[in-house]
């Protein structure tokens, strides 16, 4: 059974930049969630997609955004890139958005220079 | 929004003593509590979850107990391994909604 997973692993952008990360749900689910984990602090919720909609946002700027695919996965997508921007982002998927379990992948770990 | 806090920020144990740690939320709505460990470069695995009809959840060395009246709720980890060491995040949402809230991590060390 697949797991989620995450591409890619690790990438390094400079300000101003945009960046595209993906993300394919574990086998059988249906939403994907996308998460922002600054170093040494808990995720906080940017998005979730759901019948390629986006569903629920979180208090991130317009420079996040994000699509869903028919095969359910996702891609994150920040433009204008800032300092700030530098943390580990997490995908999680879920079965509908009615179950609350949800199962986190690797992670795609963004360094902004 | 949902707000959720962590206590202690660090706790060490001694191998085989018993860890405890809590987390307060703030939305009264809130009725889904789950609780995810993360090592040290992984991703967040889920460990254990409960939902607001429940007091209490065991699942062999690992238990979580609600207290719904006081909004907080509590990770119980027994029989603490070396492996046991990690960061544990608590996180709130509404059943059904699939927005967590986290807390901002415990890190547990367990000292052989």
């Amino acid at each position: 059974d697949a797991g989620v997973t995450q591409s890619p692993t690790h990438l390094i952008k400079t300000r101003g930049q945009q960046v595209t990360l993906r993300c394919s749900p574990k086998s059988g689910h249906d939403t994907v969630s996308w998460y922002q984990q600054a170093l040494g602090q808990g995720p906080q919720f940017i998005f979730q997609y759901y019948e390629e909609e986006e569903r629920q946002r979180g208090n991130f700027p317009d420079r996040f955004s994000g699509h869903q695919f028919p095969n359910y996965s996702s891609e994150l997508n920040v433009n204008a890139l800032l300092l700030g921007d530098s943390a580990l982002y997490l995908c999680a998927s879920s079965y509908g958005t009615f179950y609350n379990e949800q199962f986190f992948g690797p992670g795609t770990r963004l360094t902004v220079l | 929004g949902e707000n959720v806090e962590q206590h202690p920020s660090t706790l060490s144990v001694q191998e085989g003593d018993s860890a405890v740690i809590k987390c307060t939320y703030s939305d009264s709505a809130s009725n889904y509590f789950p609780w995810y460990k993360q090592e040290l470069g992984k991703r967040p695995q889920l460990i254990i979850d409960i939902r607001s009809n429940v007091g209490e959840k065991k699942d062999q060395r690992i238990a979580v107990t609600l207290n719904k009246t006081a909004k907080h709720f509590s990770l119980h980890i027994t029989e603490t391994q070396p492996e046991d060491s990690a960061v544990y995040f608590c996180a709130a949402s509404l059943y059904g909604n699939n927005r967590l809230a986290f807390g901002k991590g415990n890190q547990v060390v367990v000292i052989p």
